[in-house]
């Protein structure tokens, strides 16, 4: 039974370039939300996926957009990337949108920009 | 979820000693998770707490729920090596089910 996989582990980018996460949900999940997590803090919620729509969004600009796949997949996107947005960008799954138990996390994409 | 503060932020302890990690909050919280991240790891979830008083223990962990639903403690028994991490709890619910909004987190160091 896969877990939740993100891909890439790392990446460095620089200041203004645009990045694509991927995540994977754990199988038998349909919703699929992101976290980052900056260093020394608790994770913080962007936004959540259910039925390929956004259904939640927490306070994060334009600049990070998603998408979600017919096979429940997801992408998180950042563009014109700044210096703050390097973090541990966390994806988590669960099964439906309004489930308030457990998450499981994905090992996390960690991204620098310089 | 509703906004949690953690206290403390970091506690350094000899293994063989207790420690305890404390979550509030100013309004009621519909439930409490608690989840424990390794170093360079991702968070894993622990527990779940919905009732009022609730208490639930897994070996060396106690997790406790506050009678008025607005704190929750993580104690553990005997630290290990292998307890070193941060622990987060997490409170998920209310207006916005599946957004689970974490607190700041504790690092736990345990010196052999």
């Amino acid at each position: 039974d896969a877990g939740v996989t993100q891909s890439p582990t790392h990446l460095i980018k620089t200041r203004g370039q645009q990045v694509t996460l991927r995540c994977s949900p754990k199988s038998g999940h349909d919703t699929v939300s992101w976290y980052q997590q900056a260093l020394g803090q608790g994770p913080q919620f962007i936004f959540q996926y259910y039925e390929e729509e956004e259904r939640q969004r927490g306070n994060f600009p334009d600049r990070f957009s998603g998408h979600q796949f017919p096979n429940y997949s997801s992408e998180l996107n950042v563009n014109a990337l700044l210096l703050g947005d390097s973090a541990l960008y966390l994806c988590a799954s669960s099964f439906g949108p309004t489930n308030t138990g457990e998450l499981f996390f994905g090992e996390g994409s960690r991204l620098t920009v310089l | 979820g509703q906004q949690v503060m953690q206290i403390p932020q970091y506690q350094h302890v000899q293994e063989g000693e207790d420690f305890t990690t404390y979550c509030n909050s100013s309004t009621t919280l519909s439930n409490i998770q608690w989840y424990k991240q390794r170093p360079g790891g991702h968070p894993v979830f622990l527990i779940q707490l919905v009732k009022s008083g609730e208490v639930k223990k897994q070996k060396r962990l106690t997790f406790q729920f506050g009678e008025a639903k607005k704190n929750s403690s993580l104690h553990i028994t005997a630290t290990q090596t292998t307890d070193v991490g941060t622990y987060f709890c997490g409170n998920a619910g209310g207006t916005s089910y599946g957004k689970l909004t974490f607190g700041q987190g504790t690092i736990l160091t345990v010196h052999p």
